[in-house]
């Protein structure tokens, strides 16, 4: 079975300014690995996905995040947020037939003016 | 192209009494999911259908759960009674093989439900 612990249940950051929410997933196999983000009052919205290839891989609203497989991490990074990017964000974890999907327990990232 | 649709968005009901949850997906999505979300946590899976056949179901409490989707299409879940601890938000999914595999779940806004 996977698992995925997010390290941080509220992230407060001001505006423009860099922000990473870290992510590590614990799995016997392969894994494939997403970010979702939660507007209040919203279902949860793709930012991006690890499936093959690149370990850093760009999404939606200038979100990317790197898989790093020695270390078991998928932490995602914006180089400069916005208001606007004040959410919830999930970590989710899934085997390679897709069947089973394992989130984390969110991290609050609150965006100051 | 219209998302995941869920109906209705809040429902307020004593203890005890039943209750249903609705939800249409993207038009051809074969895989439909129902979610559970607690407050202050992320979403758990309650059952997975692929087109009208419920192919993991392990996390349904089927004592008082149940769910549905007879043509393949629509799906709904029951809460029947419902006790004080199924106050939550109920999120469905669904997925197509052909548009991102499975691995790209397309989420509904949910329903938020309080049971007093």
């Amino acid at each position: 079975a996977q698992s995925v612990t997010q390290l941080d249940s509220q992230v407060p950051v001001f505006e423009e300014a860099p922000v990473e929410l870290r992510c590590n997933y614990s799995s016997s196999v392969s894994v494939y690995l997403f970010w979702y983000v939660q507007y209040p009052n919203q279902g949860l919205q793709l930012l991006l996905k690890y499936l093959s290839g690149s370990t850093l891989v760009k999404g939606i609203n200038g979100f990317e995040a790197e898989f790093n497989k020695s270390q078991t991490s998928f932490h995602l990074r914006k180089p400069s947020v916005h208001i606007s990017d004040t959410a919830e964000y999930f970590c989710a974890v899934s085997g390679y037939t897709g069947n089973q999907f394992y989130f984390g327990t969110g991290t609050s990232l609150t965006v100051i003016p | 192209e219209a998302g995941v649709v869920q109906s209705p968005r809040y429902k307020i009901i004593e203890k005890k009494q039943p209750v249903a949850f609705w939800c249409n997906p993207i038009s051809g999505h074969n895989t439909l999911y129902w979610y559970l979300q607690n407050l202050g946590q992320g979403p758990e899976l309650l059952i997975r259908y692929e087109n009208e056949e419920a192919v993991d179901d392990s996390q349904l409490p089927k004592d008082r759960f149940s769910a549905e989707r007879l043509k393949g299409v629509d799906s709904t879940l029951k809460i029947q009674p419902a006790e004080l601890g199924d106050s939550a938000v109920y999120l469905c999914a669904s997925s197509s093989l052909r548009e991102g595999g499975r691995h790209t779940q397309y989420f509904g806004p949910g329903t938020r439900l309080t049971v007093l």
